[in-house]
């Protein structure tokens, strides 16, 4: 069965560096996410995209934050310049359409360590 | 704004009992209502939806779920755990593109 995957599993950073996480989603799916939860909260919505554009963001996605599919495979969220609040798991998942009958399916996860 | 709450963040159960799992959610709109389940490291698995028509749905491993409209509810049930069933279990409503989820409940099934 086709899964959506994630590298790296455990990213650690310096606080004020840039991090990209990167996710393949499925194959034949037209909308990707991202949603992050820090430990011992629940799973929040970042962003939606499709059609190499942003469909719809959350109020946690501000200017640190930029996602981009460079290529026909990938799927990357940048953090620009991390802070200590940033450690989360980031998730990615993928739709084959966006509508709200679809199945989000989710990877494994990036745990995203920011000393 | 669309919402979830778990209303119990930890269900220590032993095996081969029954257990249910709370979930309220708030909503002005007609709502798409989905639990998912999170095993240790991994990601999120779809466990079952709500979409539209029966409001009891049956999803994998012998979960099931109700729909009460009335109550704001979408409760989570197994008649018989199994030690495997262990993990935490996440309610969420659609809202747009985006999967609102609850806080999550620590499902801990015991011999």
């Amino acid at each position: 069965e086709p899964e959506v995957t994630q590298t790296p599993s455990h990213q650690v950073t310096q606080m004020g560096q840039e991090v990209i996480l990167r996710c393949v989603p499925i194959s034949n799916h037209l909308y990707f996410y991202w949603y992050r939860q820090i430990l011992g909260q629940k799973v929040e919505f970042l962003v939606s995209f499709y059609n190499n554009e942003i469909s719809e963001k959350s109020e946690i996605f501000d200017d640190q934050f930029s996602v981009e599919r460079p290529d026909g495979s990938n799927f990357t969220l940048k953090i620009r310049s991390t802070k200590l609040e940033d450690s989360a798991m980031y998730f990615c998942a993928s739709t084959p359409r966006g509508k709200g009958t679809d199945t989000q399916y989710f990877g494994p996860g990036t745990r995203l360590t920011v000393l | 704004a669309q919402s979830v709450t778990q209303l119990d963040s930890q269900v220590p159960v032993f095996e081969e009992a029954p257990v249910e799992l709370r979930c309220n959610y708030s909503s002005s709109v007609s709502v798409y209502l989905f639990w998912y389940v999170q095993y240790p490291n991994q990601g999120l698995q779809l466990l079952l939806k709500y979409l539209s028509g029966s409001t009891l749905v049956k999803g994998i491993n012998g979960f099931e779920a109700e729909f009460n409209k009335s109550q704001t509810s979408f409760h989570l049930r197994k008649p018989s755990v199994h030690i495997s069933d262990t993990a935490e279990y996440f309610c969420a409503v659609q809202a747009g593109t985006a999967l609102i989820f609850g806080k999550g409940t620590t499902l801990s099934v015991s011999s």
